[in-house]
């Protein structure tokens, strides 16, 4: 199975200043047709998780352009441009490259 | 509006069975991969079984291969998860997620909290 890696485990972030979460793959997201196979999360607490960021770098509708993802076959990077408050909670990434897909075990979120 | 609403779930002694249901509404649900990812309490996310719009494609992790099946009924807009031989570590909130490629848009219902207790 493919093992996703996040960090950190923690981030305290500042209202209104960036911040910016990693996630590695054990082997590339990348398929033939050239697309990476790389979506991002957000889960608030006591809700479901939601979309940000599917195939790398594609925003789901209606999601704020202050999150964008980038990244290489395995190294993949979240940023979020100024942080608010509404931003608070885990994010995950996650493979659909293989089955079985795999999430990274989350990046906490919190206000400093 | 969207909605996928799940069902079904409970307290279950290890080795029980359950079934769990979930209702779709406002996408097109017949056109639409479908799946069931987990929460285990306090946990991250797993990916349970995946099936494909016409369910001929099913896809399960290893840990509930030959315990769990997932299924779909497309006229009723309806997805399920049957569950057999139920073990502790299945405990967890139970999500259904719709894959809707026509609008890149993904839905998640609310959940619904499976206990494997005795």
């Amino acid at each position: 199975d493919i093992v996703m890696t996040q960090s950190p485990l923690s981030l305290p972030v500042t209202l209104g200043q960036p911040a910016s979460i990693s996630c590695r793959s054990s082997q590339s997201l990348v398929k033939s047709d050239g697309n990476t196979f790389l979506m991002w999360f957000h889960q608030r607490p006591g809700q479901s998780p939601r979309r940000l960021i599917f195939n790398l770098s594609k925003r789901e509708p209606g999601v704020p352009d202050r999150f964008s993802g980038s990244g290489t076959g395995t190294d993949f990077t979240l940023k979020i441009s100024r942080v608010e408050a509404e931003d608070i909670g885990i994010y995950y990434c996650m493979q659909n490259c293989l089955w079985p897909h795999t999430f990274g075990g989350g990046t906490k979120v919190e206000i400093k | 509006e969207v909605q996928l609403v799940e069902s079904g779930g409970g307290l279950v002694q290890p080795g029980g069975s359950l079934r769990l249901s979930c209702a779709g509404s406002g996408f097109t649900f017949p056109s639409c991969w479908m799946s069931w990812v987990r929460q285990a309490p306090g946990k991250g996310l797993e990916w349970v079984a995946h099936i494909n719009p016409d369910g001929g494609e099913i896809y399960y992790v290893d840990s509930v291969k030959g315990r769990f099946t997932i299924s779909r009924d497309n006229a009723k807009y309806s997805l399920y998860l049957q569950m057999n031989s139920l073990r502790d570590e299945a405990t967890a909130i139970y999500f259904c997620v719709a894959w809707d490629d026509s609008r890149n848009s993904n839905y998640w219902g609310q959940g619904t909290l499976v206990t494997v207790s005795s």
